[in-house]
């Protein structure tokens, strides 16, 4: 079974603090993605990669970057943690092949809250 | 702007009744798409997908039926259980930009025992 594993289940942070989120898969899958969940909103994309040390910017990447430095580990950064960046992060990944077949396999997820 | 939407936030169903939960989308590029159940504190799971070349998947309880010039697809819990009892997102995506996929709100399901 895909196993993707993010390093933190809940996170406090203070106003302008950087904070690091880490996510580790362990299917040899090209690309991997950064969500975030808030209610009414669904999930939205943050950034993806599909290829060590390429990325892509989702639909909401202001405030945040990313780094792929090793085929299974994806790294969310915020460099100045703001209150509005309290969420729910999931980490998702997914074999590449088919263009848009295959499902996303996520994390459990890290629950942000910021001061 | 949301291309994909989930327009019942909640559904209660009884036991052993059939759910079904919808999604509307406007995009008419979508050509797969995806159901996901997501427990609290937990990340999504993948349910069942479909492929715009078929109107209907089924596998065990759930069946996806997928309406291309309503632009709709409903997701069949038949018979429903309490565990069944979660959110669930539908999600979309295009064949040219096929990393990119996009979530609907979701819909909370409470199955009543």
């Amino acid at each position: 079974d895909v196993k993707v594993t993010q390093s933190s289940r809940y996170l406090v942070k203070r106003t302008g603090e950087k904070v690091f989120l880490e996510c580790v898969q362990d299917m040899d899958h090209e690309n991997m993605f950064w969500y975030r969940q808030d209610p009414g909103l669904g999930l939205r994309l943050i950034y993806f990669s599909y290829d060590v040390k390429m990325k892509e910017k989702g639909d909401i990447p202001e405030g945040y970057s990313v780094s792929r430095e090793k085929k299974e580990r994806f790294s969310l950064i915020l460099e100045s943690a703001s209150t509005n960046q309290t969420s729910m992060y999931l980490c998702a990944s997914r074999l590449a092949g088919n263009q848009n077949t295959g499902e996303l396999f996520f994390g459990e997820g890290s629950r942000l809250t910021v001061l | 702007d949301q291309q994909v939407k989930q327009n019942s936030p909640s559904l209660s169903v009884q036991e052993g009744r059939i759910s079904i939960l919808n999604c509307d989308y406007t995009n008419s590029m979508f050509d797969y798409f995806l159901w996901y159940k997501k427990y609290p504190a937990e990340g999504p799971t993948f349910l069942i997908s479909i492929s715009s070349i078929k109107d209907k998947n089924e596998d065990g309880r759930f069946t996806v039926f997928l309406n291309k010039s309503a632009k709709h697809l409903s997701l069949h819990i038949v018979p429903s259980q309490p565990g069944d009892s979660a959110v669930y997102f539908c999600a979309a995506s295009r064949w040219d930009t096929g990393n990119q996929f996009y979530f609907g709100t979701g819909t909370s399901l409470t199955v009543i025992p």
